[in-house]
């Protein structure tokens, strides 16, 4: 099973100030997902990686910026986190030839006071 | 855009029922995907199809790529398959991500 780790597991954050929320994986995925799981909407694609320093935009990008320095890394950063934010961060990584196609990660629970 | 639309929303069986999710899309895709999530829990892929039908254990999984749908079935249910399955499809080469429906809020009452 191709491992992948979300941090910090929970946050809790103040309206305005930055936050970064880290994904890593332990194999050489080549491409990795930032989403947001929100009731009524499901889950949505934010930014997504396709390699080292590769990365693009999704569905609902505004307010959020992505950096991929390492392939193992996939950061997510808010860069002034408002009410809205507060969500359910999942990153996934996707597994080519395992049959299941995407491994996600426990996911980030955040809350924006 | 891809439009995935799942039915039912809610559904609520006794343990032993034979049990349905349904889902369609509107555009042809690469592949499609179920995924389970439990109550506070992470998200597990279940199934990547993207022709006729897997199994695994008392899963089921088909799909009609002609009409743009695919079922998932539980065969036998158990009170541990409660869970919100997810149905997701891929577009292309499946780089830019999935796209998802809004699951289907699963209960097996005993």
């Amino acid at each position: 099973d191709a491992g992948i780790t979300q941090s910090p597991r929970h946050k809790v954050t103040e309206t305005g100030t930055p936050v970064t929320l880290r994904c890593h994986q332990t194999e050489n995925h080549r491409y990795m997902y930032w989403y947001r799981q929100d009731p009524g909407h499901g889950l949505r694609l934010i930014h997504y990686s396709y390699g080292v320093k590769d990365t693009d935009k999704g569905e609902v990008s505004d307010g959020y910026s992505v950096s991929r320095s390492k392939t193992e890394d996939f950061l997510l950063t808010l860069e002034s986190a408002t009410s809205s934010q507060t969500s359910v961060y999942f990153c996934a990584i996707s597994v080519k030839g395992t049959g299941v196609g995407y491994t996600f990660g426990s996911g980030t629970r955040l809350t924006v006071v | 855009k891809n439009e995935v639309e799942q039915s039912p929303q809610n559904l609520t069986a006794q343990e032993g029922e034979f049990i349905t999710i349904n889902c369609s899309y509107s555009v042809g895709i690469s592949a499609l995907h179920w995924l389970q999530q439990h109550p506070g829990g992470g998200i597990v892929s279940l199934f990547m199809l993207s022709s006729g039908k897997k199994k695994h254990g008392r899963l089921i999984a088909t799909i009609n790529i002609q009409e743009k749908h695919s079922s998932l079935h539980i065969t036998a249910s158990h009170p541990r398959d409660s869970a919100v399955y997810i149905c997701a499809v891929t577009n292309g080469g499946g780089a830019d991500g999935l796209t998802f429906g809004k699951g289907t809020h699963l209960i097996i009452q005993p």
